[in-house]
């Protein structure tokens, strides 16, 4: 699976847009890129997750750049339940995760 | 969205003791359940891979004996630490998954193990 980079933390106020980057320049093509979470102590969370078109769903959208090098992920309203640690993870169908050390993102009054 | 639960949420044990942890996906059918190991302050790293009616499939440096994994049903994976020790006190969390429905995994709550 190719490796993914992300900044170790970020900082946003809540109501802003929380804009999360992640490099993967070694993506191959048949590999996604999926958007996981990890709140304090529990199990991480699914978020979004797309092949090459950008994806919105109920939580999040996902930005892919054309190359499909970087992505960003877009938490349109920031809020203190949003802090976590969020996982960029590229990896084929069917394939295990390969969990990096991701974007600890901390959400400010 | 579904629904992964893990049973127990935390144990502590004696070292020398064998625990189960039990990972069920509510309402879906898993044909593929994975277990994860998280020590402190550390990312998530994968223990195995378990499909429903056949054998896990371990990553390296994973001890297959030590870790028991049995995955009969789908809906039901078990992870079993046989003769824990202080060593193996870690956040263990399942996931689960179902190709007919999409790839993405959902992951369940975690079980906090503890051996003193």
């Amino acid at each position: 699976d190719a490796k993914t980079t992300q900044p170790p933390s970020m900082d946003c106020a809540e109501g802003r847009a929380a804009n999360l980057p992640c490099n993967h320049s070694t993506i191959s093509g048949n590999e996604y890129v999926y958007w996981y979470r990890q709140i304090h102590s529990q199990g991480p969370q699914y978020i979004i997750h797309g092949l090459k078109n950008n994806e919105t769903n109920e939580m999040a959208s996902l930005i892919i750049t054309e190359d499909r090098k970087s992505s960003t992920l877009i938490l349109p309203h920031a809020t203190l339940r949003d802090t976590a640690v969020y996982y960029c993870i590229v990896t084929g169908t069917a394939s295990k995760l390969t969990f990096g050390t991701g974007t600890r993102l901390q959400v400010t009054l | 969205g579904a629904v992964v639960s893990q049973h127990p949420s935390r144990v502590i044990c004696k070292s020398g003791t064998s625990v189960k942890i039990e990972c069920r996906s509510l309402d879906f059918q898993a044909t593929t359940m994975f277990w994860y190991r998280q020590f402190p302050k550390k990312s998530l790293m994968l223990m195995a891979t378990s499909n429903e009616g056949s054998k896990a499939t371990y990553e390296q440096g994973v001890e297959k004996d030590k870790f028991l994994i049995n995955h009969a049903s789908l809906t039901l994976s078990t992870l079993t630490v046989t003769s824990a020790h202080p060593e193996d006190s870690s956040f263990y969390i399942c996931s689960a998954s179902n190709p007919a429905g999409g790839y993405e995994q959902f992951f369940g709550p975690g079980t906090r193990l503890t051996v003193l």
